[in-house]
């Protein structure tokens, strides 16, 4: 079956500009997750969403990052007033409920470069 | 700082070497820990985890880790590892009381030479 389906696949913007990731869960899944890839920090949490309950917004860096979930199933996550620190692989990755033991299945990513 | 920890960054070894990568967790309480792949190109992709039961768990490819308690570690083992095995390795940890997110390892690359 279909994975989880990221775009765009890279994204190259200049600094200021405002970017939007796309997010499609696998179908089913309930729990959707955002991460972010960056050779200085590594692999980090950024935010998550579970059915119809609010937002686990704890791993957004700073408030010009914010992510919608729209009818339980695909989510954006928002980059506003982009800077260069925010170049990094961005991931998403869905499990099938929010119980802790589910494991997270990953798309392939957008790698964003912020000029 | 809590933390995941995988102390070797980059290991290279023969075809048919045995293998062995650290991972080490600095939180209390009850965990659930997981090892993820990432071969070249490619998605990050679950090994094997962790939840609860026998502290040696079986998972994909031949892998194999173990959960010991006492000394918060999940090593990654293999005892004959393959050329297709070269990609980059992850450790991951979510707790009980803390939320549904994975916190990972600086991850470990992972070259098999032919």
């Amino acid at each position: 079956g279909a994975g989880v389906s990221q775009s765009p696949s890279n994204k190259v913007t200049e600094k200021g500009k405002d970017v939007e990731l796309r997010c499609d869960p696998i179908s089913g899944h309930t729990a959707l997750y955002w991460y972010r890839q960056s050779l200085g920090q590594g692999l980090e949490f950024l935010i998550y969403f579970q059915g119809n309950s609010a937002p686990d917004k704890s791993g957004l860096p700073s408030d010009r990052f914010s992510a919608e979930r729209t009818g339980g199933s695909v989510s954006t996550l928002t980059i506003q007033r982009t800077q260069q620190e925010d170049s990094a692989v961005y991931l998403c990755a869905s499990s099938l409920g929010g119980e802790r033991h589910q494991p997270q299945h990953f798309g392939d990513g957008t790698r964003l470069s912020i000029l | 700082a809590q933390s995941v920890s995988q102390h070797n960054h980059h290991v290279i070894l023969s075809e048919a070497a045995s293998l062995e990568l650290g991972c080490n967790y600095s939180y209390g309480g009850t965990v659930n820990l997981f090892w993820y792949v990432q071969y070249p190109g490619q998605h990050l992709q679950l090994l094997l985890k962790y939840f609860s039961g026998d502290p040696l768990v079986k998972g994909i490819k031949g892998f194999e880790a173990e959960f010991i308690k006492s000394k918060f570690s999940f090593n990654l083992r293999k005892p004959s590892v393959q050329w297709s095995d070269t990609a980059e390795y992850f450790c991951a940890v979510n707790r009980n009381n803390a939320g549904n997110m994975l916190t990972f390892g600086g991850g470990t690359r992972l070259m098999v030479k032919p």
